[in-house]
């Protein structure tokens, strides 16, 4: 079985600030993806940034970028020069190659403080 | 291609009554996934398809619940006596295939069902 936990119901951080998004997962197995997912309100799901298992280098992607460590099953989001539109849901998601699904933590609701 | 539909948006039911939701996945997608999404969780697996064949579902859906996926394509969602603890957002979501950086998901809008 695989887990994917969130411990942040809630974040806010002021707007132009940093704010770090955490997540730890859990998987037997060592092949896998890790993703952050955003939900705005009422609009579909985007993907924000992914991460191959077995790549060393952190992601980044403009604004966002992970700090992913393997050993500790860590994989937190830091959002940096936050936005009004960076307010959402966000979701931390595992795909496991071996049932090939993704699992979901419970998300965490990101508030911009304008 | 205007990415992942899904039909319709909402749909209120009454106790009892049967509902089936469809998703056009994006055109040459292989893999078709559903989620069930209720208030202030993650999204649960539900099953998926490898282009028509159905690999696997979830232990959350129960007999009453039926999917398909005919020619590959478009697939639907069906649930048969409908009860209020199936209240929830329905989310499709679709692929390109198996392995390497095919695994990202592009998902639908979903579908609010109430069950009244």
């Amino acid at each position: 079985a695989q887990t994917v936990t969130q411990s942040q119901p809630e974040m806010s951080v002021q707007e132009a600030e940093t704010v770090t998004l955490s997540c730890t997962y859990d998987t037997s197995e060592s092949d896998y993806y890790l993703f952050w997912y955003k939900q705005p309100p009422s609009r579909q799901m985007i993907l924000v940034i992914r991460q191959e298992a077995y790549k060393q280098q952190n992601a980044t992607e403009n604004r966002f970028s992970v700090n992913f460590q393997k050993a500790a099953k860590s994989f937190s989001l830091k959002i940096s020069d936050s936005q009004l539109g960076d307010a959402a849901m966000y979701f931390c998601a595992l795909f496991n190659f071996g049932n090939e699904k993704l699992t979901f933590g419970t998300g965490t609701r990101l508030t911009i403080i304008p | 291609d205007t990415g992942v539909s899904q039909d319709p948006r909402h749909k209120i039911t009454k106790r009892g009554q049967n509902v089936t939701f469809r998703c056009d996945p994006i055109s040459e997608h292989n893999r078709l996934y559903w989620y069930r999404q209720t208030l202030g969780q993650g999204p649960e697996f539900l099953t998926y398809f490898q282009n028509e064949a159905q690999l696997e579902k979830s232990r959350l859906l129960s007999d009453r619940f039926s999917a398909e996926r005919p020619k590959g394509s478009f697939s639907t969602l069906e649930i048969q006596r409908t009860e209020q603890g199936d209240s929830a957002m329905y989310l499709c979501a679709s692929s390109p295939g198996q392995g390497g950086g095919n695994t990202e998901a592009f998902f639908g809008q979903g579908t609010r069902l109430t069950v009244v």
